[in-house]
């Protein structure tokens, strides 16, 4: 099983569109959980950490679930723009950035 | 943010030649130096860990004589591919944290051809 999970899409979604995308991680003791966007042959940029509260920026909410295990990634109103692949990142060492990625789910938003 | 400069950005080399790729942090020290492999439409996959002044840490399955990593100092951190065949054949990134941060900042990667 991988550390972290997530479906590979793509999402195919008209402007405007809501969507939503999920990832499990296996490593309970995980500390630190991100979202990190990638364009296509571009490095990963980080988009949002995600905190146990869930927390807002802007269009973009994440929410994180320790007792299942699952962190996921809301897009409101989407744009163009927001076309690219969002990776699920879990950092597996506590105070050392050891980050482990998922395989990313591709967005693609649509006129 | 920070800035992580990566080169060259695209290398194209024949079998059985070394490739050398810098990565350097340019506005902050970065003690611990992380770098990744991404085959296509799979996920970044740790290679190894690199420390300013000690030896690098290896993933599991990864070759440290084939994947030479030197952190001589606090902004630069070289990865040197020895021997390059066709299968390492990849995109290569690197990754820098500041001391006492979270984010991690990637330098730009490197797609490297072997032929």
């Amino acid at each position: 099983r991988k550390e972290v999970e997530q479906d590979p899409g793509p999402f195919n979604v008209p402007e405007g569109a809501t969507v939503a995308f999920n990832c499990t991680y296996s490593n309970s003791a995980s500390q630190s959980f991100f979202w990190y966007r990638q364009d296509c042959r571009k490095e990963p940029k980080l988009l949002m950490s995600v905190y146990s509260s869930g927390n807002e920026d802007g269009r973009f909410t994440a929410q994180l679930n320790r007792a299942s295990q699952y962190i996921s990634l809301l897009i409101r109103d989407s744009k163009l723009s927001d076309s690219a692949t969002y990776l699920c990142v879990v950092n597996s060492r506590t105070g050392f950035q050891k980050l482990v990625f998922g395989t990313g789910t591709r967005l693609l938003v649509s006129p | 943010g920070a800035v992580v400069s990566q080169h060259p950005s695209r290398v194209i080399c024949k079998s059985g030649t070394s490739v050398k790729i810098e990565c350097r942090s340019l506005d902050f020290q970065a003690t611990t130096m992380f770098w990744y492999r991404q085959f296509p439409k799979q996920s970044l996959m740790l290679m190894a860990t690199s420390n300013e002044g000690s030896k690098a840490t290896y993933e599991q399955g990864v070759e440290k004589d084939k994947f030479l990593i030197n952190h001589a100092s606090l902004t630069l951190s070289t990865l040197t591919v020895t021997s390059a065949h066709p299968e390492d054949s990849s995109f290569y990134i690197c990754s820098a944290t500041e001391e006492g941060g979270t984010e991690a900042f990637f330098g730009q990667g490197t797609r490297l051809t072997v032929v």
